[in-house]
């Protein structure tokens, strides 16, 4: 099994702040493997980013991703009041389709 | 676009099977590269993935769970179920049913879930 492993998995920021959130694969993977969902208290899940780089349709452009071989990010360049929320990534290369354990932003 | 909702029991006895089922709108289950997938959701915890399963009957499922999953789609009805035999309280989570949509080339597809249901929370307790 590949093993998804995040971090932190929490953090702290305030309204502008540049967030990064890093995402490990147990092996290497194919980016275009690599995606990433934003899910609010209550919620389901909604994906942000797939194939680690490429936008989902309608997701702000504060979003984005990059990474390859094992290390994966999710940035978010100017943090917005509702982005505080958790975030999850997720590889698609080999069943079990694993998830991160989270990273929950938090306002500070 | 397309839409999913989960249905099913809230409450489960122990022992007994988890029958839940997704129903499509807005597309059709029996078209397309996707594969239909069942994620599920303890209490407090981070997300886990059961199963997916294609129009065509390709399947594929977490090997901790795989002797107590099955999983069917409906073409007629539009809809794709999950049963999950010999529950136990471990079993207890939020269950959401999503689409995996393809992106890249035939054969070497990628996939990502792009569309979720609401979720269907279940319990399991006597």
């Amino acid at each position: 099994d590949i093993q998804m492993t995040q971090s932190p998995s929490s953090l702290s920021a305030s309204v502008g702040d540049r967030v990064t959130i890093t995402c490990r694969a147990s092996q290497s993977i194919s980016s275009t493997y690599l995606n990433w969902y934003q899910q609010k208290p209550g919620k389901a899940p909604n994906l942000l980013i797939y194939a680690a780089s490429s936008l989902e349709s309608g997701v702000p452009s504060r979003f984005s991703g990059s990474g390859s071989g094992t290390d994966f990010t999710l940035t978010i360049s100017s943090l917005q009041p509702g982005d505080f929320a958790t975030y999850y990534c997720q590889q698609t290369y080999s069943a079990p389709l694993n998830f991160g354990g989270g990273t929950k932003v938090e306002i500070k | 676009q397309v839409q999913l909702q989960e249905s099913g029991p809230g409450l489960v006895k122990p022992s007994e099977t988890l029958s839940l089922t997704c129903s499509v709108s807005g597309g059709s289950v029996g078209s397309g590269n996707y594969y239909w997938s069942w994620i599920r959701q303890p209490p407090g915890k981070g997300l886990e993935w059961i199963a997916y399963m294609s129009h065509s009957g390709s399947t594929n499922s977490r090997l901790s769970l795989k002797s107590r999953v099955t999983m069917s789609v409906d073409t007629s009805k539009n809809q794709f179920s999950l049963k999950l035999d010999s529950v136990t309280a471990a079993d207890t989570a939020m269950y959401y049913c999503a689409r995996a949509a393809p992106t890249g080339n035939y054969p070497y597809y990628s996939y990502y879930m792009d569309v979720w249901g609401k979720g269907t929370k279940v319990t399991v307790s006597s």
